[in-house]
């Protein structure tokens, strides 16, 4: 069981915007700044989001990062096909003294 | 250019080890370490540990304490992940990643490394 918390997927038609939540607590979330990554099928994973909201180059600005308290979410607007992956939220956590990832969420485009 | 360019595929079988490794290439390497993720078959994320290579400083994850060994070869660019006692559980893709400092994000990733523990 992840310590951050992700819901296993969502879905939405093209054109449609999600936004996928990323709970946690105190010791990581609340404290730390928060980082999201995409994996296409079959790949390495991709940084997406870092410090909680900000695009690295090169990253469209479809893809946006927000936190509040012990929560993060990451929305995609103007959903397409090839938006289709698996997301992960991750932050460093003062307890563990390490990274810890949520256990992702799969978005499909209907 | 960021490279992160790691070791080929590793059938190993239970109980052995495995020595995954990654070279690095197009940025000062004292001024990021490493970390390395893995993800078995079908699964989420997982970290596993992060190495500087300013002073060698390591954290682990503590399910691999004991297990693992991290290091790091400044004169070659190579960063190398050591996991003893392998079992079927340890099956899994093999990331390593650059990262800044600890908490930071890691803003690039090598390919992958498959290994699989097979008797």
């Amino acid at each position: 069981q992840s310590v951050l918390t992700q819901p296993p997927s969502v879905s939405a038609a093209p054109g449609q915007r999600v936004t996928i939540s990323c709970s946690g607590s105190s010791s990581n979330i609340g404290n730390n700044v928060v980082h999201w990554y995409q994996q296409l099928p079959g790949v390495a994973p991709k940084l997406l989001i870092y410090h909680d909201d900000l695009l690295p180059s090169g990253v469209s600005d479809r893809f946006s990062g927000a936190k509040s308290g012990t929560s993060a979410s990451l929305a995609i607007s103007g959903l397409q096909s090839e938006d289709e992956a698996d997301y992960y939220c991750a932050v460093w956590d003062d307890r563990l003294d390490g990274w810890v990832f949520g256990g992702g969420t799969k978005v499909t485009v209907l | 250019q960021v490279h992160l360019v790691q070791s080929g595929t590793e059938v190993k079988k239970p109980g052995a080890s495995v020595k995954v490794s990654c070279k690095a290439s197009g940025y000062t390497l004292t001024n990021y370490g490493f970390t390395w993720v893995r993800q078995a078959p079908g699964q989420g994320l997982e970290w596993m540990g992060w190495i500087s290579t300013f002073n060698g400083d390591t954290r682990y994850e503590q399910k691999f304490q004991g297990r693992i060994t991290l290091t790091t070869d400044t004169s070659t660019g190579t960063a190398n992940m050591e996991l003893r006692s392998l079992g079927s559980e340890d099956t899994a893709m093999y990331y390593c990643a650059r990262v800044r400092i600890l908490g930071a994000h890691f803003d690039s990733w090598g390919q992958g490394t498959l290994v699989t523990v097979s008797s």
